[in-house]
Parts: structure tokens; C-alpha cells; sequence
């Protein structure tokens, strides 16, 4: 079975700071993989995906993420953050087959101080 | 390009009874999959329509059911509503089925079951 793994649940950083957000996935073959984010009270926005090829993606916004398929991670990274990138951030997997059934991990929520 | 749209965006329901909700796909999407959220937590996949049939369902009882229409629009009907129904119910649509392509949501119906 598919999972997802987000091993932080709240991260603060200063305006102007880098970024990065953890996604550890369990998957049986390569998988889809996919970042959201969702202010309070919204639904989900892609940010980024990867289905294959290069293992370094670029998204919205200013993020970018990296699959590493050694490690079964996909990190998000922003290099300086801004106050409006306070958000919850979701990690998700779907099967390579298709693209029924995302499974998503528990979020990251992210605060940005001054 | 009009994106995902759902009604209602918020709903107040006691134990017992029924709801349906409701959700446009983006235009030239014909697959439209719901996700539960409880709060505090990342999505649950509820099941996915495409061409108006069922095409794969997560872990939830038959009373949780659905119908997609010609124009691609979809419903999510839950009979019985528990106290643990209350969550925010997501609507996604992608192009097709079967092929790597991303989901995309909209802006969730927020149902509360008393």
C-alpha cells in the first residue's frame, strides 16, 4: 500500500530564510508524486509534480523539488521565503498506473515570522 | 478557464440525515475524484468518476456515494450522517484516466454534522 510520510508537522521561518519540507513516500515501483498547498479555509493548489525524467522539478510560486529515489523522499525547497508563503503544505503520492487515488500525507503547516 | 467550483461552501447537518454536495469540473476535465479532510489532517480519497462510472474507491462505507453527470459534473451523497462526517469535502478533476496528469481541487465543502 502507498503512504506518505511528513515528518514535520509545524515549521517556523524568517522572512527572507530558506526552505525545506520533508516527504518521505512508500511506494512498490516509481511513483506519481505531487506538492499542495492550502491557505486557511481553501482548497488544495499544485505546486509541483513529478511522473518522470528529470529528477529535479520545478513548481509555483518559486519551489522546486527533488526526488530521490535511493532515499524514497521528495523534499520541497524554496531558497528565501515570503510572508505569504505561510501555509499548510501537503505531500502526495498516486500510483504510476494512473492517477486515481492520491494519498496524501498529514501537512506541514508553515509560519513565517518577520 | 474556469477552475473547480463546489456548493455549497458551507453546511450544518444533524446525525441522522443526508447530504449531497455538489461540484463543476474544470472545463475539459472528465474525471473528478472527492477527498474527505478532517481537521488537522491531510485528504482522504473517497472514490474517483470517470465517464460517469465508479473508477476506484478508498476505505468508506457504502453510504458515502456518488454520481458524475454527461457534462462531467459530479455529486457525493453520504446517507446517515455521523458525527465523524464533519470535515471538509474536496472535489478534484483531472483530463483523463489512466495517464500521469495531476488533480486539481477546488475549494472544498465544509460540512458540519451536529
Amino acid at each position: 500500500a502507498q503512504s506518505v510520510t511528513q515528518p514535520d508537522i509545524h515549521i517556523t521561518v524568517s522572512e527572507g530564510a530558506s526552505l525545506e519540507l520533508r516527504c518521505n513516500y512508500s511506494y512498490g515501483a516509481t511513483p506519481y508524486l505531487f506538492w499542495y498547498v492550502q491557505s486557511p479555509g481553501q482548497g488544495l493548489q499544485l505546486l509541483l509534480k513529478y511522473f518522470s525524467g528529470d529528477t529535479l522539478v520545478q513548481g509555483i510560486k518559486g519551489f522546486e523539488a527533488e526526488f530521490k529515489r535511493s532515499q524514497s523522499s521528495f523534499n520541497l525547497r524554496k531558497p528565501s521565503v515570503h510572508w505569504s508563503d505561510a501555509a499548510e503544505y501537503f505531500c502526495a503520492v498516486g500510483p504510476n498506473f494512473g492517477n486515481e487515488k492520491l494519498t496524501f500525507g498529514t501537512g506541514t503547516r508553515l509560519t513565517i515570522i518577520p | 478557464e474556469t477552475g473547480v467550483t463546489q456548493s455549497p461552501t458551507h453546511l450544518i447537518k444533524t446525525r441522522g440525515q443526508q447530504v449531497t454536495l455538489r461540484c463543476s469540473s474544470q472545463s475539459g476535465h472528465n474525471t473528478v475524484s472527492w477527498y474527505q479532510q478532517a481537521l488537522g489532517q491531510g485528504p482522504q480519497f473517497i472514490f474517483q468518476y470517470y465517464r460517469e462510472e465508479e473508477n476506484g474507491r478508498g476505505n468508506f462505507p457504502p453510504r458515502f456515494s456518488g454520481l458524475q453527470f454527461p457534462n462531467y459534473s459530479s455529486e457525493l451523497n453520504v446517507n446517515a450522517l455521523e458525527l465523524d462526517d464533519s470535515a471538509l469535502y474536496l472535489c478534484a478533476s483531472s483530463p483523463t484516466s489512466g495517464v500521469p496528469v495531476a488533480q486539481y481541487f477546488g475549494p472544498g465543502t465544509r460540512l458540519l454534522v451536529l
